[in-house]
């Protein structure tokens, strides 16, 4: 059972530089998300999708892009990385009606930014 | 404004011996809520999920309890083990439709079990 497979698990980039993590899963999940989990904070929501085609800004959204053009997918994008997106980031997917089922997550992207 | 708040921030225990890990609360409409337990360098699992009716839910040596009167939940682990030892995060969801943007995320309580 892969569930949700994020890759890389490490990135170090440097400012400016642009990269796509990938995230997949094979649940049949509707939903899917990034997060972004920083020292002393909670998950922040940065994009979600409710199915194919379907994208939206979550809480911090700037920065970052993403698209889903299957169920299976969804990538983000770091458009010109900067040292504030310095971050460990966690895609996770659900049923439809996040508020009601379970999210599974992968095992995260950490990222430094030089 | 909906809020988490979880204690305490961490917390040490010997192995074998129990502890009681605390989550309060501001949100609504209130759905449900949730358990996660994070591994260093790994992603949330979840451990329980429960709505406005259930009061307790165990899973293993995880019970979790919910006083939906007065916001708060706390998480129960019984004769903890060295494999406890991780980052326990409360997270509440929002009845607010099918939108993603209605789980509001404690920051978590670091457990470290000594041996």
């Amino acid at each position: 059972n892969a569930g949700v497979t994020q890759t890389p698990k490490f990135q170090v980039l440097k400012t400016g530089q642009s990269m796509t993590l990938q995230c997949a899963q094979d649940m049949n999940h509707e939903y899917m998300s990034w997060y972004r989990q920083d020292p002393g904070m909670g998950l922040r929501l940065i994009h979600y999708s409710v199915g194919a085609g379907i994208t939206d800004q979550g809480e911090v959204p700037n920065g970052y892009n993403v698209s889903r053009s299957t169920t299976e997918d969804f990538p983000l994008r770091l458009l010109s990385a900067a040292p504030s997106q310095t971050s460990v980031y966690f895609c996770a997917s659900s049923y439809a009606g996040v508020a009601k089922n379970i999210q599974y997550f992968g095992a995260g992207t950490r990222l430094s930014v030089l | 404004k909906n809020q988490v708040e979880q204690s305490p921030q961490s917390l040490i225990i010997l192995e074998g011996k129990n502890c009681t890990l605390q989550c309060n609360y501001t949100v609504s409409p209130f759905s449900n809520l949730r358990w996660y337990k994070q591994d260093t360098g790994r992603g949330p699992v979840s451990l329980t999920i429960m709505t406005f009716s259930e009061n307790t839910k165990s899973n293993g040596r995880y019970t979790a309890t919910l006083d939906a009167d007065t916001k708060q939940s706390s998480l129960h682990i019984t004769a903890s083990q060295l494999s406890d030892s991780a980052s326990y995060i409360c997270v509440v969801s929002r009845n607010y439709g099918g939108s993603q943007g209605n789980l509001i995320f404690g920051k978590g309580t670091k457990l470290s079990v000594k041996p």
